[in-house]
């Protein structure tokens, strides 16, 4: 059964970076894409970025600029960083196995405030 | 920018039958775009009922479909039931590696 656990910090301050990780379990990084996706509160679904398992990566035009994936096969990781995070960046982060996601992680909740 | 449309909300009667779709700003909605479709309610993270346009995810009842409907992806809920009142997203493969998200369709049971 694959699964998908997101972890990093709650509570970020404006300017700071945010760090989140991706484990995954059950599912091999080399065989599939993986994807970041958001969610602002009472807000829809936005496609983030993804990334495949050599590393090769693209993002959302919209919000590419100051997002970054990467990926550690020897961990069964990947994660997501977020430069210079304002208060529209406060979200739900969930993780996902696909570059159309299919299975999520439950999500980690992220607020940016002062 | 690629922009990817549902209808805002929608209502259906218990036992009814409705279809939502997905569909492209600029052109049409194919197979290629790897149509997927997800249900959400609050709190919850995303479910994904249906991929690749009409492969149905492991313990999805098969009342719900996915097919393309003239330019569009849409997904058909036969015999509505009052659990089925959610939040239902769906997205595309679009190129150049990037996927959208369509803005959601609520949709009412009553």
């Amino acid at each position: 059964q694959v699964q998908l656990q997101e972890s990093g910090p709650g509570l970020l301050k404006p300017s700071e970076t945010l760090s989140l990780t991706c484990s995954v379990s059950g599912a091999s990084l080399s065989s599939y894409n993986w994807s970041w996706v958001r969610q602002p509160p009472g807000k829809g679904l936005e496609w983030i970025g993804y990334t495949d398992y050599s590393g090769k990566r693209n993002y959302s035009p919209t919000l590419r600029s100051r997002f970054t994936i990467l990926i550690d096969p020897s961990k069964n990781q990947f994660s997501l960083k977020l430069t210079s995070v304002t208060a529209a960046d406060s979200a739900v982060y969930y993780c996902a196995r696909g570059r159309v996601p299919g299975y999520w992680g439950q999500g980690t909740l992220v607020t940016v405030s002062s | 920018q690629t922009v990817v449309t549902q209808e805002p909300s929608f209502s259906v009667s218990p036992g009814g039958t409705v279809t939502l779709t997905c569909g492209l700003s600029a052109g049409s909605v194919s197979t290629k775009n790897y149509p997927s479709w997800y249900q959400q309610t609050p709190g919850q993270p995303p479910r994904t009922l249906i991929y690749r346009t009409y492969i149905r995810s492991s313990g999805v009842p098969d009342r719900f479909s996915g097919s393309i409907l003239g330019n569009k992806a849409a997904l058909t809920i036969t015999g509505a039931q009052a659990d089925d009142e959610s939040d239902y997203y769906c997205a595309l493969y679009v190129g150049g590696d990037i996927s959208v998200f369509g803005g959601g369709t609520k949709l009412t049971v009553l």
